[in-house]
């Protein structure tokens, strides 16, 4: 069964830092790899979405990374701001209509 | 479009009654999904449906039930509301050719 892995579970970071958050998982063979952002009391919102065959991803000041043979993602963010204050997850998909597994997240507040 | 909505926002149950949540998308996506989300955890699948009319449990499906008769809704059904299923609820679709997510605002429910 596939495990999904978030690190850290929580960070907090001065404004303008540049910041890695990690996603891990167990099974390689995966069809991509999604990066959502939630707000508090709300639902989730899509960042980036990397396919399997695809080493990363870049939007604005966010880049994500893949790596299946060691089964690791990396969400960079560049210049953190306040409002990217949020949790961030990370999803798998793989075979399947319900092949999508979530991480736990990453609880991000970046102090003014 | 609205995108994906749900109600309530918020709910308090007593043990033992019963409840539907309601959500509604009108993007006309097949795939539909509903997910709690537990204090510090990821995402869990209760159930989800792939067009009106099919309906198929997730990884913890235990107290809830669904229905699909139209594209547009999938409501979930709490028979017997226990303290165990007081969480947020998140409905989500997509179009079977896309596996990015479109999420509702959740329910946050509360069983005392």
């Amino acid at each position: 069964k596939q495990e999904v892995t978030q690190i850290p579970a929580a960070l907090s970071v001065p404004e303008g830092e540049n910041l890695v958050l990690n996603c891990s998982f167990t099974d390689s063979a995966i069809y991509n790899l999604q990066w959502f952002r939630q707000d508090p009391g709300k639902g989730l919102t899509s960042l980036l979405l990397i396919q399997s065959s695809q080493r990363e991803q870049t939007s604005g000041r966010l880049n994500a990374s893949l790596d299946k043979s060691s089964g690791r993602s990396t969400l960079y963010i560049a210049a953190s701001q306040p409002g990217d204050s949020a949790t961030y997850l990370c999803r798998l998909r793989e075979g399947g209509a319900d092949g999508l597994t979530f991480g736990k997240g990453t609880h991000l507040i970046i102090q003014p | 479009n609205a995108g994906v909505t749900q109600t309530p926002k918020f709910r308090i149950l007593k043990i033992g009654q019963s409840m539907t949540l309601q959500c509604t998308q009108d993007m006309n996506h097949n795939y539909m999904y509903w997910y709690r989300q537990d204090p510090g955890m990821g995402l869990k699948l209760i159930y989800y449906s792939v067009g009106a009319g099919i309906t198929d449990k997730g990884e913890v499906p235990n107290g809830y039930n669904v229905s699909r008769s139209t594209t547009e809704d999938f409501p979930l059904r709490l028979e017997l509301a226990a303290p165990s299923q007081t969480s947020v609820y998140f409905c989500a679709s997509r179009p079977p050719w896309e596996d990015t997510q479109y999420f509702g605002p959740g329910t946050r429910l509360t069983v005392l």
